[in-house]
């Protein structure tokens, strides 16, 4: 398998664009997980879908921040507009379920809003 | 917020010697993960131990749970330089927190 798939890896974007990164989970997991990386602040949750339905958004920073998950093998974060603040990595993982269950995390992506 | 929180913030040693990492978490738990993060990359699962398990061994990692005291402690023996990452606790009933993790360097 080829593990969890995201892209871009890197984006670098002016404050005000609308950014649009993309997850593939693992084939056969039904938990998607969205996590934003920063120093300060760790490792933070920011939305999950179970079976292609978003659970809890409730870490979601602000309205600029929104998630899909269109199939089992597809989900997007986007934001607009960006701010310098959302400057982060932000990983996507999956797991075979949601119950606190060993999670597989992609390579992340590295968003740069000056 | 059921948090796991990592101690030390930051670990030097040198290869061949064994580092040892402790998670403290505050509430209920059905298990509790160990994954590493190299730098640059995702984070990478090492081990998981259920509530009703004491101690678990992974080729050269081994991860005890005490639930009395809402503790575990992640030892690496004979640590090499490889070894070199960031180490977080994870821990959940529906889905996982992180704690901000121990930085690990393993000197040549």
């Amino acid at each position: 398998d080829a593990g969890v798939i995201q892209s871009p890896r890197h984006e670098v974007t002016e404050m005000g664009q609308e950014v649009t990164l993309r997850c593939k989970p693992i084939s056969g997991h039904n938990s998607l997980f969205w996590y934003r990386q920063t120093m300060m602040r760790g490792l933070e949750l920011l939305i999950y879908f179970n079976n292609n339905v978003p659970i809890d958004d409730s870490g979601m920073p602000e309205d600029r921040f929104s998630a899909k998950m269109p199939n089992a093998s597809f989900s997007t974060l986007k934001i607009q507009p960006s701010e310098p603040r959302d400057s982060a990595v932000y990983f996507c993982a999956s797991s075979q379920e949601l119950q606190a269950d060993t999670q597989y995390f992609g390579p992340g992506t590295r968003l740069t809003v000056l | 917020s059921q948090q796991g929180e990592e101690d030390p913030q930051a670990l030097s040693i040198q290869e061949g010697e064994n580092a040892t990492m402790n998670c403290s978490y505050k509430t209920s738990i059905n298990n509790l993960q160990w994954y590493r993060q190299n730098s640059g990359r995702g984070l990478v699962h090492l081990i998981l131990i259920r509530s009703n398990e004491r101690e678990k061994h992974s080729g050269r990692l081994r991860v005890t749970l005490d639930t009395s005291k809402k503790s575990s402690s992640l030892l690496i023996t004979a640590s090499r330089a490889a070894d070199t990452a960031s180490y977080f606790c994870a821990t959940g009933y529906s889905t996982l927190t992180f704690g901000k993790g121990t930085m690990l360097l393993v000197s040549p």
